[in-house]
Order: structure tokens, then sequence, then C-alpha cells
């Protein structure tokens, strides 16, 4: 089992659809957690990050994080063609102990249809 | 805004054959990282630096890998020879430092191909 499980699609949504991304962990000990969109041919870019549990809002993407579940969550609001890329989870426990380098989920790949 | 730079953004090359990439991170930033993504899956690491010092290399096939960051600004990945498990997009990122909350800026990526 790896450490980061990211369903790799691929997800269709029309315009304006509500997106829901999802990761889950087994690593306890990573603390924080990271969206990085990554466009075809391009490298990834980081979108939203949070530490620990909880929700982070930012314009039209939210990202939540259950440590007790284990589980990540990226949700698009009234998403746009724009939006469609490939979709990458993250995270990294603290620096100095030995889960401090990042851990990569597969990736999901978007569309976002007109 | 300032970018990570890498070079070549694409090379073909023959199995057998040494291929070599060129890293240039953010100004200021110490900390330098190679990944390697294979298509359809999550980068990984393969090499970090701490300015010009080796901070992790345990994923890095250094039988046929090197990497270096000799002024501690910006870096070379090197692959010889190389065989077609090899092709990959192979990409550079940097940080300020390692800290929980340093944010990985990650450059455009050499996409290699082996044949």
């Amino acid at each position: 089992q790896k450490e980061v499980e990211q369903d790799p699609g691929p997800l269709s949504v029309p315009e304006g659809a509500i997106v829901s991304l999802n990761c889950t962990y087994s690593n306890s000990a990573f603390q924080y957690f990271m969206w990085y969109r990554q466009y075809s041919r391009k490298g990834p870019e980081l979108l939203m990050y949070t530490y620990s549990s909880g929700n982070k809002e930012d314009g039209r993407f939210t990202a939540q994080v259950d440590k007790s579940s284990k589980y990540i969550s990226l949700f698009i609001r009234d998403s746009q063609p724009s939006d469609s890329a490939t979709y990458l989870c993250a995270m990294k426990g603290d620096s100095g102990g030995s889960n401090y380098k990042l851990t990569f989920g597969k990736g999901t790949l978007l569309t976002v249809n007109p | 805004e300032a970018e990570v730079a890498q070079s070549p953004r694409y090379k073909i090359t023959e199995k057998s054959q040494a291929v070599a990439f060129w890293c240039d991170p953010i100004s200021g930033h110490a900390t330098l990282y190679w990944y390697r993504q294979i298509l359809g899956q999550g980068p990984e690491l393969l090499v970090q630096f701490q300015d010009e010092s080796v901070v992790d290399d345990s994923q890095l096939p250094k039988d046929r890998f090197s990497a270096e960051r000799l002024k501690g600004v910006d870096s070379t990945l090197k692959i010889q020879p190389a065989e077609l498990g090899d092709s990959a997009m192979y990409l550079c990122a940097s940080s300020l430092g390692t800290g929980g909350w340093e944010t990985q800026y990650f450059g455009p990526g050499t996409r290699l191909l082996v044949l």
C-alpha cells in the first residue's frame, strides 16, 4: 500500500460544476498538506497549503483535512475550462523527522467541458 | 515573478548515452530538489541539496545517476548510461529552507525520452 492514495480519474465535468478531489494517506506523521495543479507538460504549481486538520478557502478553491480519517479534499466551485489539469495532493511531516520529504499522490486528471 | 529555470525542456537520447539536465533555482533559495515523474505518477524525490551539500540521495540510483550543486546555486543532474526505464519528466524545485511551511516551487521540467 502506498503512503498516499489518489484516484487518477480521469474526471470530466461540465463548466460550472462543483468538483471534489480526494486523497487518503496512511502515515499519521504527516502534518502539512498541499494541493498542486499541473498543466500538461508543465511543472506543478502550488494551489493550497494546510497545516493539520481544518478547512482553508481561497477564492473558488477549498481544502479540507480530516486527520482522524487520514483524508484530504479539494473542492473547486464554479469550475472553468481553465481548471482542466492534473491535481496532485502532497504531504509531509515536520522537518527533522523521517517524514520530512514531500510525498505525492498519483494525481487526478480533470477536464472541465465548456 | 521569480521562477525556477530548467534546460533543456526536451531531450531524446539513445540508451547507453549520457544525458545532463540543468536547473537554476529561485535566487536566494538554499534548498534544491530533483524529482522524477513517470507518466501517470506523482513526482518522486531523487536528491535534495541544502546549499552545496547533499541532504538526501537515498532514492538516487547512484550507479548511473549523479547530481551536483558546486557553488550552492545552480545544479546539474546526469545520467550515464541512460536506460529505457529512465524515460520520464525530471523536475527541479527550490525552497528558501526546509521548514514545515516552506513552499517548494517547481520548474517546467525536462522531458526525457530514451530510445
